[in-house]
């Protein structure tokens, strides 16, 4: 238990459905992430949110749209996705704990993704 | 371009030897190196880090070694335990992007099996 859930664990959807992936951290963090893995490829960070603001958008296609109503919840928005976004999607939270001082980025187990 | 690289994809070794499993980087602002481990269907679980200030960080069996001037970390893990078979996710990141956050680069990792 890492104190951070992810659901759904699997997802199957077509091009054209709509559908959310949900995170949830249970730390106190003030920091969510979300990660791409596709295969054979290394993390990838997606989008970053600070105190519920987000910081980080690191060219993401606009088919995917995040959400951070809290600072224990975060949300991405799936619309119209493609074949080649078919991956396993973290979720990842952190504390700051003084400036400089690097705290450990906390994972969910991820949504297995895939687009037919 | 991968700015964090693990050049072995896969390590075997014997229970109760040491396991040594190497990262390269190539960013000299990177100041906080991360080891995390992962499961088949779980998410990466934070092993140990280091920061830049520091070249060794022990904690029981694992300790990171940190070469700043070769731009290289390792992380030693001994003895070995057949429990320790898993992929090995070496990451580094920046100073702090804001409170509370920042990003991490990981590589693409390693995958250690020990034999009984």
């Amino acid at each position: 238990e890492t104190g951070v859930t992810q659901t759904p664990r699997h997802l199957v959807m077509g091009m054209t459905n709509k559908k959310s992936l949900k995170c949830e951290q249970h730390l106190g963090h003030n920091a969510m992430y979300w990660y791409k893995q596709s295969a054979k490829k290394p993390l990838e960070l997606m989008f970053v949110y600070n105190f519920k603001e987000q910081t980080e958008n690191n060219s993401v296609p606009s088919r995917f749209s995040p959400e951070c109503p809290n600072s224990s919840h975060l949300f991405l928005h799936l619309h119209t996705l493609q074949p080649e976004d078919s991956a396993l999607y973290l979720c990842a939270s952190s504390q700051e704990r003084g400036r400089g001082l690097g705290q450990p980025q906390h994972f969910g187990d991820g949504t297995r993704l895939s687009i037919l | 371009d991968q700015q964090v690289k693990q050049n072995s994809p896969s390590l075997s070794v014997q229970e109760g030897r040491i396991s040594i499993l190497n990262c390269d980087y190539t960013n000299s602002m990177f100041d906080y190196f991360l080891w995390y481990k992962k499961y088949p269907a779980e998410g990466p679980t934070f092993l140990i880090s280091i920061s830049s200030i520091k070249d060794k960080n022990e904690d029981g069996r694992f300790t990171v070694f940190l070469n700043k001037s070769a731009k290289h970390l390792s992380l030693h893990i001994v003895p070995s335990q057949p429990g320790d078979s898993a992929v090995y996710f070496c990451a580094a990141s920046e100073q702090l992007i804001g409170a509370g956050s920042y990003q991490l680069t990981f590589g693409k990792g390693t995958k250690l099996s020990v034999i009984p």
